[in-house]
């Protein structure tokens, strides 16, 4: 069974600093693919950044990146330079094998000025 | 592109009441998929197909049914709503499944059942 976890409820971070929010998953399949996507309060769903499991090097898109480590089944997405405008939910992702992604219960950051 | 539309935007509807929620993308895609965010969640996947006249049950199908005619459209139908299925649905659609498989998503429904 595939699982995402983000056990970080809540995040506050002092605008134009960066800002790491945690991401751990379990799966037995060996190719997976794990998303971060950004909710805003509007309520739309963003895609951010992908990572497959077989990508050597880390992910990155402008400002976002992904801090993959296999060994640790961890996907942590870092945010550089934090603006006002990043202030939302963001959830982290999987997909594995199966024709859908297993979202975690996602991580409310807040960007103070 | 208008990428996936989703009709209504909101809805409240009485207990018992049945309903249908649109979905359409014009991206071509062959897969396409209905979650539901509760209050405080992550999404949960419904129902999902991977082409026209083909669908199959997620993770929480009780209450819905889905059918597939043609690419562009994957509508939800709730038979008998109950209070539980109040949450927001979200439709998506992808061109590919398992590894890389960017979903989507359109704007989302918020359905209220009292």
């Amino acid at each position: 069974a595939q699982k995402i976890t983000q056990t970080q409820p809540g995040m506050f971070v002092q605008e134009k600093e960066a800002v790491t929010l945690d991401c751990t998953y379990d799966t037995s399949d060996q190719s997976y693919g794990l998303f971060w996507y950004k909710q805003p309060s509007s309520g739309e769903m963003i895609f951010l950044i992908y990572q497959g499991s077989y990508d050597e090097q880390n992910a990155t898109e402008g400002r976002y990146s992904l801090n993959f480590q296999k060994a640790r089944k961890s996907a942590n997405l870092v945010i550089s330079a934090s603006q006002l405008g990043d202030s939302a939910m963001y959830f982290c992702a999987m997909s594995a094998g199966a024709n859908n992604l297993f979202f975690g219960t996602g991580t409310r950051l807040t960007v103070i000025p | 592109n208008a990428g996936v539309t989703q009709t209504p935007k909101f809805r409240i509807l009485k207990i018992g009441q049945s309903m249908t929620l649109q979905c359409t993308q014009d991206m071509n895609h062959n897969y396409m998929y209905w979650y539901r965010q509760d209050p405080g969640m992550g999404l949960k996947l419904i129902y999902y197909s991977v082409g026209a006249g083909i669908t199959d049950k997620g993770e929480v199908p009780n209450g819905y049914n889905v059918s597939r005619s043609t690419t562009e459209d994957f509508p939800l139908r709730l038979e008998l709503a109950a209070p539980s299925q109040t949450s927001v649905y979200f439709c998506a659609s992808s061109y590919t499944s398992g590894g890389y498989n960017e979903q989507f998503f359109g704007p989302g429904t918020r359905l209220t059942v009292l």
